[in-house]
């Protein structure tokens, strides 16, 4: 079956400094790729997301890369701040059905002041 | 305004007990899911729903029945509840099937 993997599984960064989560997954079929955001005890957010057609995606501090022939994509903080601490998913789409997403185990990032 | 809300917030309830929990949405979306979270933050699908026919229906046992009304409703009713069922359960919508996904605030299930 398909496989997604997230590292690290925890990422301590000193505030200002930038952080990078890496996902890699095993569909090569896959065409989507989201990132959420989990802060403790609230929901799941989305805050990027970018298209197999696209290799870079940016929204101010946030940036998404994906390298399709590798099969992985990771999510890019800077400037990284105290309400960047949380849990962050990658969730590429599976390529068959196109009904689901295959949800990574989640990186714990932390901000250190 | 709350764009995917659930009810309720927490529920503390004994096992072989049955329970629903009930999910809402105000953004015009065609798909709603129920996820389940479990103490070691793994996100689980469960079951979605587009346009109220059921699309994923996940490996969960039969003790759990989703029922979707219409478009903008999606409730979760669990028979005989197990200590194992414990977790938080995320209710969810979307305009297009699994893209941008936004998720209620969640149900704290607590099982005794």
């Amino acid at each position: 079956g398909e496989n997604v993997e997230q590292h690290p599984s925890t990422l301590s960064v000193q505030e200002g400094d930038s952080a990078v989560i890496k996902c890699t997954y095993s569909d090569s079929a896959s065409n989507y790729f989201p990132w959420y955001k989990q802060e403790l005890g609230k929901r799941p957010q989305l805050i990027i997301d970018i298209r197999s057609n696209v290799g870079e995606k940016k929204d101010q501090r946030i940036a998404v890369t994906l390298n399709k022939t590798a099969k992985h994509f990771s999510l890019h903080i800077t400037e990284t701040q105290p309400e960047d601490s949380a849990v962050y998913f990658c969730a590429p789409k599976k390529g068959d059905s196109n009904y689901q997403l295959i949800w990574g185990a989640g990186t714990k990032l932390i901000i250190k002041p | 305004d709350t764009a995917v809300s659930q009810t309720p917030k927490y529920l503390v309830t004994q096992m072989g007990n049955d329970k629903s929990i009930k999910c809402e949405q105000n953004l015009g979306h065609d798909t709603m899911y129920w996820y389940k979270q479990d103490s070691k933050k793994f996100l689980k699908i469960m079951f979605s729903y587009n346009n109220k026919e059921l699309i994923i229906n996940e490996t969960v046992p039969n003790r759990f029945s989703p029922k979707s009304p219409d478009k903008a409703h999606l409730n979760l009713h669990i028979n005989s509840l197990e200590l194992g069922d414990s977790a938080v359960y995320f209710c969810a919508s979307s305009l297009q099937v699994a893209e941008k996904l936004f998720f209620g605030s969640g149900t704290q299930l607590s099982v005794l």
